[in-house]
């Protein structure tokens, strides 16, 4: 079946470093792929998706390509905040035609400032 | 703002009681997906209804059940609860079609069973 697997946290970075997390599946076909974030004490918000190879993801300075070749969609940004303290969660969409998300298990951020 | 809406944000109950979640989606949406977050199991696709049927079905205990309403309202009934059942229960919505498959998610309600 599908499945995602992302990096297990936490990450402690120092404001301004440079950020990847790593995200993997496995799916039959061509799954829309997404980057939730889910702040303290709130719900989850899409941070940003690619629906097709090479595509590129892209918001509030994240970005995350979407790789065929190595089944991979790592979420990356140049130069961190305090702000960006959080858990990142990857998902695909499941291939089976029911629209349903498959979750990473999330990996916590934190940015010390 | 997400434009989905759950009621209640918080619910405390004890062992073996019964609980009804609400969920209403975003204007346009006829998808409404349920997952449960708990500590220790991440993230889990519970349930799906599309236009008031069940198009889907994840890891769902049988003493929980839902339903999606004519206005597409969902609720998620809870039952003979137990202390493992605590966690945030977060409802989403879609268009659910091809090209148009985001998903947003509601504020949660965080179930307490005690």
């Amino acid at each position: 079946g599908n499945s995602v697997t992302q990096m297990e946290g936490p990450v402690t970075l120092s404001e301004e470093a440079f950020l990847t997390i790593n995200c993997t599946y496995t799916a039959t076909g061509y799954p829309s792929l997404f980057w939730y974030v889910q702040y303290p004490g709130e719900g989850l918000q899409l941070l940003l998706k690619a629906t097709k190879a090479d595509d590129k993801g892209s918001n509030k300075g994240f970005e995350a390509t979407y790789r065929k070749e190595t089944t991979s969609f790592h979420l990356e940004k140049g130069s961190v905040q305090v702000s960006d303290s959080a858990v990142y969660f990857c998902a695909l969409r499941d291939t089976s035609g029911t629209y349903k998300y498959i979750f990473g298990t999330g990996t916590r951020l934190k940015v010390l400032a | 703002d997400s434009g989905v809406t759950q009621t209640p944000k918080h619910l405390i109950t004890a062992t073996g009681q019964r609980v009804t979640l609400r969920c209403s989606p975003r204007s346009g949406d006829l998808s409404v997906y349920w997952y449960q977050q708990s500590l220790d199991q991440g993230l889990q696709f519970l349930i799906q209804y599309y236009n008031g049927e069940e198009r889907a079905k994840g890891n769902i205990l049988e003493r929980f059940s839902a339903q999606q309403f004519p206005d597409l309202h969902s609720e998620l009934n809870l039952s003979s609860l137990e202390l493992g059942d605590s966690a945030l229960y977060f409802c989403a919505s879609s268009v659910a079609e091809v090209g148009r498959d985001t998903q947003y998610f509601g504020p949660g309600t965080r179930l307490t069973v005690l």
